[in-house]
């Protein structure tokens, strides 16, 4: 039972550079998101998809990018890494809208 | 738009004190209402959930009751554990803008149980 499976785990990285999180689930879901926490802001919506092909902005989702191009994998690419990106990620899927959501592990991300 | 309140804490209990986190809710249907748990270092896992008005979620000695009167999802649990120490979230889903509806969480209550 892998569930969401997000890699890495940790990462540092200079501003400026690029960089892609991944993000696969093994449940047939249809709704993925990515979320961002920060501490006392809860979690935020980065960007979020309903299906393989579709995808749209959450709440923050200046700086990032996602593609959807399979049912199982949804991942997250920072364009050119700035401080203010310094963040836990975490990856999420669903089944449909009403129903409850998994998450990945996270990925602790440092921007230097 | 839709969205959840939820008191912030932190909270720090002595084992065996009786929890209330409390959480309310706008939302112009009846979405289903979730609480979710954060251990330390990890992610967020599913503590229980409730689809419909008057529903009583419940796992792991946490219950929770869908109002529609007040609006509220409160946590509660009759008798915490140094192991139920973690930040607790309140969700549900809120219409994106876009054609769907996304999860959309409080700010996280962090509980701490002391021996």
């Amino acid at each position: 039972n892998a569930g969401v499976t997000q890699t890495p785990k940790f990462q540092v990285l200079k501003t400026g550079q690029s960089m892609t999180l991944q993000c696969a689930q093994d449940m047939n879901h249809e709704y993925m998101s990515w979320y961002r926490q920060d501490p006392g802001m809860g979690l935020r919506l980065i960007h979020y998809s309903v299906g393989a092909g579709i995808t749209d902005q959450g709440e923050v989702p200046n700086g990032y990018n996602v593609s959807r191009s399979t049912t199982e994998d949804f991942p997250l690419r920072l364009l050119s890494a700035a401080p203010s990106q310094t963040s836990v990620y975490f990856c999420a899927s669903r089944r449909s809208e009403n129903t409850e959501a998994f998450f990945g592990q996270g990925t602790r991300l440092t921007v230097v | 738009g839709d969205s959840v309140t939820q008191m912030e804490g932190p909270v720090t209990l002595s084992e065996e004190a009786f929890l209330t986190i409390n959480c309310t809710y706008t939302a112009t249907g009846y979405p289903s209402l979730f609480w979710y748990v954060q251990y330390p270092g990890e992610g967020l896992q599913l503590l229980l959930k409730a689809t419909k008005a008057d529903d009583k979620g419940s796992n792991k000695g946490f219950e929770a009751t869908y109002r529609k009167e007040t609006t509220s999802f409160h946590l509660e649990k009759g008798s915490v554990q140094v192991s139920d120490s973690a930040v607790y979230f309140c969700a549900l889903p809120a219409y994106s803008g876009a054609g769907s509806y996304q999860l959309t969480f409080g700010k996280g209550t962090k509980l701490s149980v002391i021996p």
